[in-house]
């Protein structure tokens, strides 16, 4: 059973352009959650997502960040016109839909630069 | 006031001492509470649910005192592997988010 995957594993943006960032759960998991570390500080929770749903996207900002998790495929976090202050490694878990909703699997992360 | 807080160390300790970090949180309607451990650069690893009663794996053990809204983690007979970021999680409930605590780093010197 592959462990939650992410990609890309780095990505550098220019200012101003789109990044989207990619997250495969673990097999049978259908309860996402990304979050954003800034260099030297805490994981700040972002977004939880079910299949088709945000559950709570209370740590989202309000404007040019975006999160889906289509039915199909990857749940996809989208930064639009992206600004320095959004260079972060930004992690995404998985939860079981049996047992122990609590327990979360981290995917490695992806690094984003905004140049 | 941060919904959690924790010390930022860091702690620096020999090897095979004893450490211990506490956590405190601010809403007495938390419901479950963890221990993540986090490498440099790596992504947070699951060490750890901490359960009223109090709970041990191995070297660790874990308590929560909810009247005091803190909970604890000990590391007996410390390794140099031990050396990483330890970071507290609460979850207010099942539906709803979870907050991440800052993190205390703890460095094992041999």
């Amino acid at each position: 059973n592959a462990g939650v995957m992410q990609n890309p594993r780095h990505l550098v943006r220019r200012r101003g352009q789109e990044a989207r960032l990619r997250c495969s759960p673990m097999k049978g998991h259908s309860h996402v959650y990304w979050y954003r570390q800034l260099p030297e500080e805490g994981l700040k929770f972002m977004v939880y997502l079910q299949k088709e749903n945000i559950i709570d996207e209370s740590g989202m900002p309000k404007e040019r960040f975006s999160a889906e998790f289509p039915k199909e495929g990857p749940s996809i976090l989208r930064i639009q016109q992206v600004v320095r202050g959004d260079s972060a490694a930004y992690f995404c878990a998985s939860s079981p839909d049996w047992g122990v909703l609590d327990e979360q699997y981290f995917g490695p992360g992806t690094r984003l630069t905004v140049t | 006031r941060k919904e959690v807080e924790q010390d930022p160390g860091p702690f620096n300790v020999p090897e095979g001492a004893t450490v211990a970090f506490n956590c405190t949180y601010s809403n007495s309607a938390s419901q479950s509470f963890f221990w993540y451990r986090q490498d440099c650069r790596k992504e947070p690893k699951l060490l750890m649910s901490v359960y009223s009663s109090g709970n041990e794996d191995g070297r660790f053990t874990a308590q929560l005192n909810r009247a005091s809204q803190y909970i604890s983690l000990l590391i007996r007979d410390s390794k140099l592997s031990d050396s990483a970021t330890y970071l507290c999680v609460v979850r207010y409930s099942s539906a709803s988010k979870i907050i991440f605590g800052s993190g205390t780093r703890l460095s094992i010197r041999p």
